[in-house]
């Protein structure tokens, strides 16, 4: 079966711009998470979306934003780029919202790498 | 302050080597997970424990609650394991992170 897909895979912005990543999750999961990951903060938890609704959201600015789609399909948006967002930015599946924010039984995504200049 | 703190942060083994990477914690948890990256950016995930210990092919982990610690070990280490090792906690709707573990195998 299909994995995780993410698209783009790689994407460059300018300062200021505003970007949309998207996250195709396995077939069957309701729950897609976000992540971000950078060589100094290594891996932060942006949100996680099951049903269509936010059911938890990490420590990050208001430009950080994301939907679900019916299909499961999901998209995060960065408004207002700066320098700092650079990063790969990652998301998971899974069929189950478990407990936590990481449930049980989820695949990650190849990731979508995105530098600002 | 890090709630998760992994040590070592760098590992290279003979490839057969019995490796073991820590994992310790300051917050009570409902779960940890081990996860691994490999270069390119690709996670999967390996375990997650809530207590006592897991194990997989090659890979045991381990958790004690009581002393905040977990363990991964890799028995008859092979350079495909080269990755970096990643911990992660759930307490509550919060979660954090360690800043991984990157081990090479050579052969």
């Amino acid at each position: 079966k299909a994995g995780v897909t993410q698209t783009p895979r790689y994407l460059i912005k300018t300062r200021g711009q505003q970007v949309t990543l998207s996250c195709s999750p396995i077939s069957g999961h309701r729950s897609v998470s976000w992540y971000q990951q950078t060589p100094g903060q290594g891996l932060q938890f942006l949100f996680e979306y099951f049903s269509e609704t936010q059911r938890n959201k990490g420590n990050f600015p208001g430009r950080f934003s994301g939907r679900q789609f019916s299909n499961s399909r999901s998209e995060m948006n960065v408004s207002t780029l700066e320098l700092g967002d650079s990063a790969l930015y990652l998301c998971a599946s899974s069929l189950l919202t478990g407990t936590g924010i990481l449930p049980y039984g989820y695949t990650f995504g190849s990731g979508t790498r995105l530098t600002v200049v | 302050k890090n709630e998760v703190e992994q040590s070592p942060q760098n590992l290279t083994a003979q490839e057969g080597e019995f490796i073991t990477i820590n994992c310790s914690y300051s917050v009570g948890i409902s779960a940890l997970h081990w996860l691994q990256q490999h270069p390119g950016g690709g996670i999967v995930s390996l375990f997650m424990l809530s207590s006592g210990k897991k194990k997989h092919g090659r890979l045991i982990a381990t958790i004690n609650i009581q002393e905040k610690h977990s363990s991964l070990h890799i028995t008859a280490s092979h350079p495909r394991d080269s990755a970096v090792y990643i911990c992660a906690v759930i307490t509550g709707n919060q979660f954090y992170f360690g800043t991984g573990t990157s081990l090479t195998v050579i052969p």
